[in-house]
């Protein structure tokens, strides 16, 4: 069973920039898409991008221009920037995974990232 | 983006009876829809995919149908550990999008 483990500050100041990783522990990160989705009270579930193990990106319309996210194969992680945070991307943040960059079949558990002046 | 919309926001059914939770997309998405389900404090687990493919390990209790825009979540004998939040989610074409959730209550 693969497991997730985001990592990264929990409390940002509004113009900071976001980053959080995501460890995992699989036998190969090859041939699934890495995922960022968070969930907030005011967006409920929102997608925020994916790469690939090729590291091909793809990220919400609305997010697009402030998030990066990148893949380091060689110490299972993969990574979330988003630059510019304001108290609208306080949400709680999860790492996932998906064979067929479709549907999500593993989750990380989720961290918490509040942003407060 | 298309936008999913499930119904009724909140749920409540008695253990044991039937559940019925909907969800329609803005524009069509075939049947590239999943389910999940969702307990406090916990990430979303899923459930169905390909509208209607329960994926490994979930009870044949929980059943998916649709096509096109309209989709329903079944769960035909409530359990007590099925009391949780449900979101349908798109795969059509990109960005992917979620419903806002129906949560499923104790009557």
């Amino acid at each position: 069973q693969v497991l997730l483990q985001e990592s990264g500050p929990g409390l940002l100041k509004p113009s900071e920039t976001l980053s959080l990783t995501c460890t995992v522990s699989s036998d190969s990160i090859s041939d699934y898409s890495w995922i960022w989705i968070r969930q907030s009270a005011g967006k409920g579930l929102e997608w925020i991008g994916r790469i690939t193990d090729s590291g091909n990106t793809f990220y919400h319309p609305s997010l697009q221009s402030r998030a990066i996210m990148s893949l380091d194969i060689t110490k299972r992680q993969f990574s979330l920037r988003l630059t510019s945070v304001t108290a609208a991307d306080t949400a709680v943040y999860f790492c996932a995974r998906s064979y067929s960059a479709t549907k999500v079949e593993n989750w990380g558990r989720g961290t918490l990232v509040t942003v407060s002046s | 983006e298309i936008v999913m919309t499930q119904s009724p926001a909140t749920l409540s059914v008695s253990p044991g009876e039937r559940a019925t939770l909907s969800c329609r997309a803005s524009q069509t998405v075939s049947s590239d829809l999943a389910w999940y389900q969702q307990k406090p404090g916990q990430a979303p687990s899923l459930l169905i995919y390909g509208a209607s493919i329960r994926a490994t390990g979930v009870p044949a209790r929980f059943s998916g149908s649709g096509s096109g825009t309209e989709f329903t979540l079944t769960i035909s004998s409530l359990q007590s550990e099925d009391f949780a939040v449900y979101y349908c989610q798109h795969y059509t074409n990109w960005p992917y999008s979620f419903g806002q959730g129906t949560k499923l209550e104790i009557k």
